[in-house]
């Protein structure tokens, strides 16, 4: 059974800062993971999806790196903004089901 | 123009109430998605159809009854609702039924009293 792990659970970083958050996964079977972005009272929105036979994936400031066999995927959030601050959650689709299982969320405020 | 749409956005209602909360995608997409999101924010599917038809029934009571008049619309209708169903219910489709892009509505945040 896949279960989906971020930690740290929340995050507090001065603006202009460069931070990390990680998504650890327990069956590497996947076909591939998205991340995503969570505004107060809002619903989601797609960040980045990264396929199983990729490293890594870019947008602007974000990059998204992959690593399958051990489990694991970073979001790289460079020169991080007040507008920055939301809840990011990552999501695993594992080969043969048909269904996203998502993590338990990092909240990221940053101050300015 | 909204992409994924639901309504209402707020519903408080008593224990032992039915109510449904209605979801509306015009991105042409043929799947679409229930999920629920509990007070720790753990978000986690409840339901998916494709082209009206149910591809994914995860372990909901049957209380909790989706309903798909066309591939543009996934309806969820609640019966007898209870303390826990007290959460946010959220709306999501996708072009295909595997995994592609998920796009989400606001959300509808349930409180059962």
């Amino acid at each position: 059974k896949q279960e989906v792990t971020q930690i740290p659970a929340a995050l507090s970083v001065p603006e202009g800062e460069n931070l990390v958050l990680n998504c650890s996964f327990t069956d590497s079977a996947i076909y591939n993971l998205q991340w995503f972005r969570q505004d107060p009272g809002k619903g989601l929105t797609s960040l980045l999806l990264i396929q199983s036979s990729q490293r890594e994936q870019t947008s602007g400031r974000l990059n998204a790196s992959l690593d399958k066999s051990s489990g694991r995927s970073t979001l790289y959030i460079a020169a991080s903004q007040p507008g920055d601050s939301a809840t990011y959650l990552c999501a695993v689709f594992t080969s043969g089901t048909y269904k996203y299982i998502f993590g338990t969320g990092t909240r990221l405020k940053v101050l300015a | 123009d909204t992409a994924v749409s639901q309504t209402p956005k707020y519903l408080v209602t008593q224990m032992g109430n039915d109510k449904s909360i209605k979801c509306e995608q015009n991105l042409g997409h043929d799947t679409m998605y229930w999920y629920k999101q509990d007070s720790k924010k753990f978000l986690k599917i409840m339901f998916s159809y494709n082209n009206k038809e149910l591809i994914i029934n995860e372990t909901v009571p049957n209380r909790f009854s989706p309903k798909s008049p066309d591939k543009a619309h996934l309806n969820l209708h609640i019966n007898s609702l209870e303390l826990g169903d007290s959460a946010v219910y959220f709306c999501a489709s996708s072009s295909g039924g595997g995994p592609d892009t998920q796009y989400f509505g606001p959300g509808t945040r349930l409180t059962v009293l």
